[in-house]
C-alpha cells in the first residue's frame, strides 16, 4: 500500500543530543514537509522540500536540520539548540500539480520526549 | 491565506449529524476551503474540499454560503469513530505545505 512511514513511533533525548526522525514515503510525491505539534495546538511547519536536493525553511526552523537527497525520504534532526523538543512530529507530503488541488497525505508521528 | 474561526469543542450523539461550523470572513476569491481530521496520536486526514459549490463525497459534505465567508462541515451519521480535531483550512489549491493548521474543533461523539 502506498504511504508515509514515519520511525520511531517513540523516541527519547537526551540532553545535548542530537536526534533524527526518519520520514519515507512511496506516493511519489515531489513534495514533502515536517511539522511539529505540541499538546492541545494546531500543526506548525519546520521545514519543506519541493523537489530532491533542495529545501525550505517554514516558519519554525531554528534548532532544526533536514535534508532531501532521496524523493522518498526526508529526515529530520532535532539538534541540542533546540531547548524544548519535546513535541508530536508529523511528516507529510504532496503532489504539487499545475492548476490541480493539493492534498496532504500524512504519516503517523513521532512522538518526542526529553530524558 | 484567510484566517479561519472554528468553535473549539462540540458533542454530538452517534448516528446523528454533526454539523463543524468555520468562519472565513477573508477569503478572497481564488481560495478553497478544506478540511482535515485528527484522531488522536494519528496524523490529519483529508475529508473534503471545495470552491463555492457544495460538495459531498463517501466521507462528509461541505455546505459553503454564497458569500463564501461561512462553510459547514457535515458528517450526516456521526460514528464513534469521528470522534477527532477538525481542522478548517483556506488557502490557494497549490502550495499545500503552506496551509495553517490552527486549533480546530474537538468532535465529541457520544453513545
Amino acid at each position: 500500500d502506498g504511504g508515509i512511514t514515519q520511525s520511531p513511533k517513540y523516541l527519547f533525548r537526551k540532553e545535548g543530543q542530537n536526534v533524527t526522525l526518519s520520514c519515507e514515503q512511496n506516493l511519489n510525491h515531489d513534495a514533502m514537509y515536517w511539522y511539529r505539534q505540541d499538546p492541545g495546538q494546531g500543526l506548525r511547519l519546520i521545514y519543506y522540500s519541493q523537489i530532491v536536493n533542495d529545501f525550505q525553511k517554514g516558519d519554525i526552523a531554528e534548532g532544526y536540520s533536514v535534508s532531501r537527497e532521496k524523493k522518498e525520504s526526508f529526515p529530520l534532526t532535532v539538534t541540542s539548540a533546540q531547548k524544548n523538543p519535546t513535541a508530536f512530529y508529523l511528516c507529510a507530503s504532496s503532489m504539487p500539480l499545475t492548476g490541480q488541488n493539493e492534498k496532504l497525505f500524512f504519516g503517523s508521528g513521532t512522538q518526542l520526549s526529553v530524558l | 491565506d484567510a484566517k479561519t474561526t472554528q468553535p473549539p469543542s462540540m458533542d454530538c450523539a452517534e448516528g446523528r449529524a454533526a454539523n463543524l461550523p468555520c468562519n472565513h470572513s477573508t477569503i478572497s476569491g481564488n481560495e478553497y476551503v478544506y478540511w482535515y481530521r485528527q484522531i488522536h496520536s494519528q496524523g490529519p486526514q483529508y475529508i473534503i474540499h471545495g470552491l463555492k459549490n457544495n460538495e459531498t463525497n463517501e466521507m462528509a459534505s461541505l455546505i459553503i454560503t454564497e458569500d463564501r465567508k461561512s462553510s459547514t462541515l457535515i458528517l450526516p451519521h456521526a460514528t464513534l469513530r469521528d470522534t477527532a480535531v477538525y481542522y478548517c483550512i483556506v488557502r490557494v489549491a497549490t502550495n499545500a505545505g503552506k496551509s495553517t493548521f490552527g486549533d480546530g474543533t474537538t468532535l465529541t461523539v457520544k453513545p
